[in-house]
Parts: C-alpha cells; structure tokens; sequence
C-alpha cells in the first residue's frame, strides 16, 4: 500500500534561518507531488507541484522554493525564513487522473520567531 | 477558473444533531467531487468522494450526492458525534492529470456533548 511521511512534525526556527522540510512516498512511482500552507484557521494555499523529477511549478511568488531530486521526494525549502512563514505544511501525492483523489502527509508545524 | 464554495462556519451541534455541509462548484468539464476532514494538528484525510453525476459518496455516516444540475455536492451524517468535531473541505479536480485540484476554504465543525 501506499504511504507518505513528512517529517519533521513541528519546527521552530528563528528569523532568517534556513529550512528544508522532507517528504517522501512509498508504494508508488512517478507520483505528483505537491506543498501546500495553511496558515491559522485558514484555508489551503498550494505551493509547489511536480509531475517529475527535477520538474516543479509554482503557485505563488514567495520565499520558499522546492526540489524533488528523487522520483518519490519532495523538499520544501527556504534560505532566509520570514516570520510570514509560519503555518502548516502539508506534502499530498496523487497519481495521474484526478479521480484518484491526494493522500497528505501528517504535516509540519512550523514557527517562526 | 474552477472553483469551489462551503459555508465557512464555524458550524456547533449537539451530538446526534443532523448535519449539511453545503458544497457548490464551479468547473469546466466533468470534475471529480472530495471531501476531506482534518482533525486537530492532523493532515487532510479523504471522506468521501464521486466521480460522476448521480454518484453518490459514503463514509463513516457521512454521505454526499453529486448533483451536475445544481453543481453542488453537500456533506450530510444523521447523527453526528462528538468525535466528528473537525474541519472539512469540498474539493473538485477540474483535469486528468490530478494538477488542477481547487480546494474550498473548509468549514469547521464543533460537536458538542
């Protein structure tokens, strides 16, 4: 069966410091990827997606980017973090075909201060 | 472009009370239909879903129609519980390549004893 695992489930990390937030699928190949934000009692923002490896979209100017260096690995990441960075993050897959529905991830608390 | 609208809430009941959710959307084509529910500090989890008109999804209780003549696709349960306390979020995927998922801005649900 399929799976996915984000890590690390909470984070607290200080004004312009670095980030890297992981995720990986199992179970599956050539998965779309995707990162989504979800600031405090607010609805889901999409970030990223990738159809393939070394292939991604983004939805939103900002500062974050990501990387999938691995078929089945999604990296969320930023060099300098801003306190507007602070949210909950969420990894999803789906295979292609919509009907499939996404699979998320446990999500990654992060704070910034 | 696509979309999709929920009342936002937030939505308190008594337990055993029966619940709607109401769900409209906007799409081009024949999207597929989601419900997804997000308990406390936890990641989205797939309800419910319906891939064609006249579908009808269920679980747990919950059960929601796919109605193409008046686009819409309400959430309902008979008798909710407490442990139904919960954000839920309508979603439709507009393509079959399962890029195009469009997600509404969630209802949260408190059920009370």
């Amino acid at each position: 069966s399929q799976t996915i695992h984000q890590w690390p489930a909470t984070l607290v990390q200080p004004v312009g410091s670095p980030l890297s937030l992981e995720c990986t699928v199992e179970g599956t190949s050539n998965p779309n990827l995707y990162w989504y934000r979800q600031a405090a009692g607010r609805g889901l923002q999409l970030l990223f997606y990738s159809v393939g490896i070394g292939q991604i979209s983004s939805e939103v100017p900002q500062n974050l980017s990501a990387s999938r260096p691995q078929d089945r690995q999604f990296i969320l990441s930023s060099k300098k973090l801003l306190l507007s960075d602070s949210g909950f993050y969420l990894c999803a897959w789906s295979q292609a075909g919509g009907d499939y529905g996404y699979t998320f991830g446990s999500g990654t608390r992060l704070t910034v201060v | 472009g696509d979309s999709v609208t929920q009342m936002e809430g937030p939505v308190t009941l008594s337990e055993e009370a029966f619940l709607t959710i109401n769900c409209t959307y906007t799409a081009t084509g024949y999207p597929s239909l989601f419900w997804y529910v997000q308990y406390p500090g936890e990641g989205l989890q797939l309800l419910l879903k319906a891939t064609k008109a006249d579908d009808k999804g269920s679980n747990k209780g919950f059960e929601a129609t796919y109605r193409k003549e008046t686009t819409s696709f309400h959430l309902e349960k008979g008798s909710v519980q407490v442990s139904d306390s919960a954000v839920y979020f309508c979603a439709l995927s507009g393509d079959n390549y399962g890029q195009n998922f469009v997600f509404g801005p969630g209802t949260r649900l408190s059920v009370l004893p």
